[in-house]
């Protein structure tokens, strides 16, 4: 069975600090795929970048970063420099591929989420 | 491109009663899934449906139902109705088997509350 659990439930930093919000995972696939979505206090989640369990490369998009370490069954997030309109709860999400079948077919398997304040 | 719309944006029903929820995709997806949102819960999965099929459902009790359209617009169906449905309740969609990599993209939720 898949499961992602992020620890850090709530975080609160100040304007222009540096965060890091961790995530780790466990499946037995060895294809996969994780997902990081934002939810915003408007309820919608929010895409923000996809990683395949086969591309260890770490990825940088303006201040967000994404850690993908195998070896650990990690992927954390980071951002940098944070403003307060990066206040929102983060998500972070599992998923297998189509073809893989069984329970968890077609679905993400989510964390609980962490709570990011940031504070001006 | 429009996203992923879902409607109403809020119901109110009482127990035992029904509710209807539903969902478009973005235009040229093929896959809706849906998602209960409760406090202190995190995302559960409830249902899967591509290409008018139920493809799989979370642990959820039959009184949750639902179909999808041949345009692939879904509705989810919550019959009699208890209190500890109250959630916001999470549509996505993704292109289906043509991607493999299951990118789900949601729409802003419709919250239900059950008096």
């Amino acid at each position: 069975a898949q499961k992602v659990t992020q620890a850090q439930t709530e975080i609160s930093v100040v304007e222009k600090e540096d965060v890091t919000l961790d995530c780790v995972y466990e499946t037995r696939d060895t294809t996969y795929y994780l997902f990081w979505y934002k939810q915003p206090p408007s309820g919608e989640l929010v895409f923000l970048i996809r990683r395949n369990s086969f591309d260890e490369q770490n990825e940088i998009s303006g201040r967000y970063s994404w850690n993908f370490q195998k070896s650990t069954s990690s992927f954390n997030f980071t951002i940098t420099a944070s403003q307060v309109v990066d206040s929102a709860v983060y998500f972070c999400a599992l998923s297998e591929p189509f073809n893989a079948g069984g329970t968890s077919y077609g679905k993400l398997t989510f964390g609980q989420g962490t709570i990011l304040t940031v504070h001006p | 491109e429009a996203g992923v719309t879902q409607s109403p944006t809020h119901l109110i029903k009482t127990r035992g009663q029904q509710a209807t929820l539903r969902c478009s995709p973005i235009s040229g997806h093929t896959s809706v899934y849906w998602y209960q949102q409760a406090l202190g819960l995190g995302l559960q999965f409830l249902l899967w449906y591509d290409e008018g099929e139920e493809r799989n459902r979370g642990n959820f009790p039959p009184r949750f139902s639902g179909r999808q359209f041949p345009n692939y617009s879904s509705e989810l169906n919550v019959n009699a109705l208890e209190l500890e449905d109250s959630a916001l309740y999470l549509c996505a969609s993704s292109p289906g088997w043509d991607s493999p990599y299951n990118e789900q993209f949601f729409g802003p939720g419709t919250r239900l509350t059950v008096l």
